[in-house]
C-alpha cells in the first residue's frame, strides 16, 4: 500500500516562531488533507489540497503531487496550534478512502 | 456547518462484553462514514467504510464478525465491539463525507473504550 511519512515526528517552537512541516506519499493521489488533532482527540480539517497552494489565516498548504509532497506552514505559532498534525492522503479510484501519515507531534511553549 | 458526533465519549467494559458506538452527521447527509482506530502516540488505522443501505467494506486484518458495522440512515452509522478483550481496547474515530460534495471528511470527536 501507499506509504505516508512526515517530518519532523516531533517540533517544540516558541510562541512566535514560524514551521514547516513536510509529508512525503510514495504513489500519485488525487486527494490529500491536513488535519489538526487537538489534545482531547479532536480532528480539524485544516485544508483539502491534492494540488496546489492555499491558505487560511496563519496557516498555508502547498501540495507538489508531481513530486509526491505537501507542506504546511504555520507561522507567528500560539500555544492553541499544539497537537498532532496529520497528513492523509487517497489513491485515484478509493479517493474517499485516507491513509494517514505518521503525524507530527508540536508543542508551542510560552 | 459539518459537524459529526460520537457517543458515548468514552466507555469502560468488562473483558467479554458487547459495546456499540454510535456516530451522527448532525447538520448533513452522508452516504459514507468511515471507522478508524488509533491506540495511543500512533496515527489512525483505517478499519471500515460504511455505506447507506449496503453492507460495510472492511480493511485487510479487521473481523468483520467482531466489529459489526450499521449503516441504517443517512446521518447514522453505528460500530459495535462484539465480546470485547483488553486488546480492543483504543480511542475509535468515525468520519462522515458529505452527499455530493467533494473528498473531504467529517470527523467524530472519539470514543475511548477501556476494556478491563
Amino acid at each position: 500500500g501507499i506509504q505516508v511519512e512526515q517530518s519532523p515526528p516531533d517540533l517544540i517552537l516558541q510562541e512566535g516562531a514560524n514551521s514547516t512541516l513536510r509529508c512525503n506519499f510514495s504513489d500519485s493521489v488525487n486527494n490529500l488533507q491536513w488535519f489538526h488533532q487537538n489534545p482531547w482527540g479532536q480532528l480539524i480539517n485544516l485544508f483539502y489540497i491534492p494540488s496546489g497552494t492555499k491558505q487560511n489565516g496563519r496557516l498555508s498548504a502547498t501540495t507538489v503531487a508531481t513530486e509526491r509532497y505537501s507542506l504546511l506552514y504555520i507561522s507567528s505559532s500560539q500555544t492553541t496550534d499544539s497537537g498532532v498534525y496529520f497528513c492523509a492522503v487517497g489513491l485515484a479510484g478509493t479517493a474517499s478512502k485516507l491513509t494517514f501519515g505518521t503525524g507530527t507531534r508540536l508543542q508551542v511553549t510560552l | 456547518g459539518a459537524v459529526v458526533s460520537q457517543h458515548p465519549s468514552w466507555v469502560i467494559c468488562k473483558s467479554g462484553t458487547s459495546v456499540k458506538i454510535e456516530c451522527r452527521s448532525l447538520d448533513f447527509q452522508a452516504t459514507t462514514m468511515f471507522w478508524y482506530r488509533q491506540f495511543p502516540k500512533q496515527s489512525l488505522m483505517l478499519m471500515a467504510t460504511s455505506n447507506e443501505g449496503s453492507k460495510a467494506t472492511y480493511e485487510q486484518g479487521v473481523e468483520k464478525d467482531k466489529f459489526l458495522i450499521n449503516h441504517a440512515s443517512l446521518t447514522l452509522s453505528t460500530l459495535t465491539v462484539t465480546s470485547a478483550h483488553p486488546e480492543d481496547s483504543s480511542f475509535y474515530i468515525c468520519s462522515a463525507m458529505r452527499a455530493g460534495g467533494q473528498e473531504t471528511q467529517y470527523f467524530g470527536p472519539g470514543t475511548r473504550l477501556l476494556v478491563l
